[in-house]
């Protein structure tokens, strides 16, 4: 049963532009969530993260938004670069320090 | 570097064969997790280990798959009598103890496994 979800396999943006990514999760448990960002024959990296007690966390250009009533949280990357062009992923945890990960979201940034 | 260290890299089997994984977590961490990703997924959670004790393991872990972490440093993964679906990056990652990070893991860049 996949708990977290991300229902956009890509993302395709200019450079300078706002990339939007999308997470969804059922598990009300959850009071942890981060997004890793994953380049090809590398592990997943981490790149930030937010706390069920808040709904905004933000570092430099990526900020995390989170809507518990939804169940939803959200990446912005501002302004989107071509080094942001990897495949992220989100993940989430119920305070068992085991992961729970979406199947992630390549994102794509043109010249 | 002082990262999360994983050997091999790759591992091309035949099917029925033994194989083992070996993952180095970064020194100061006390805590070591086991991930397994397919084509097209996010890493899906397999067994955890707090110093040496193994604390949880998922149900993905079968009885052929076993995984210790001798005097709670480096762990190892091995899986007996592969098959082909146990095909798949196998990914190690640890993280420290206390809240200073909540959870935030540090993933090494994990064994790719082809099971012929």
């Amino acid at each position: 049963d996949q708990q977290v979800k991300q229902n956009s396999p890509s993302l395709s943006v200019q450079e300078g532009r706002i990339s939007i990514l999308n997470c969804d999760y059922t598990n009300s448990m959850f009071d942890y969530f981060l997004w890793y960002k994953k380049y090809p024959a590398e592990g997943p990296t981490f790149l930030i993260s937010i706390s069920s007690i808040k709904d905004k966390n933000e570092d430099g250009r990526f900020t995390v938004f989170l809507n518990k009533s939804a169940k939803h949280l959200s990446l912005h990357i501002v302004p989107s670069q071509p080094g942001d062009s990897a495949v992220y992923f989100c993940a989430a945890s119920a305070n068992d320090y085991k992961l729970s990960f979406g199947a992630g979201t390549t994102v794509t940034v043109r010249a | 570097d002082t990262g999360v260290s994983q050997d091999p890299r790759h591992k091309i089997t035949k099917r029925g064969q033994n194989v083992t994984f070996r993952c180095d977590p970064i020194s100061e961490h006390n805590r070591l997790y086991w991930y397994r990703q397919t084509l097209g997924q996010g890493p899906e959670f397999l067994t955890y280990f707090q110093n040496e004790a193994q604390l949880e393991k998922s149900r993905l872990l079968s009885d052929r798959f076993s995984a210790e972490r001798p005097k709670g440093s480096f762990s190892t993964l091995e899986i007996q009598r592969t098959e082909q679906g146990d095909s798949a990056m196998y990914l190690c990652a640890s993280s420290p103890s206390g809240l200073a990070i909540y959870n935030e893991q540090f993933f090494g860049p994990g064994t790719r496994l082809t099971v012929l």
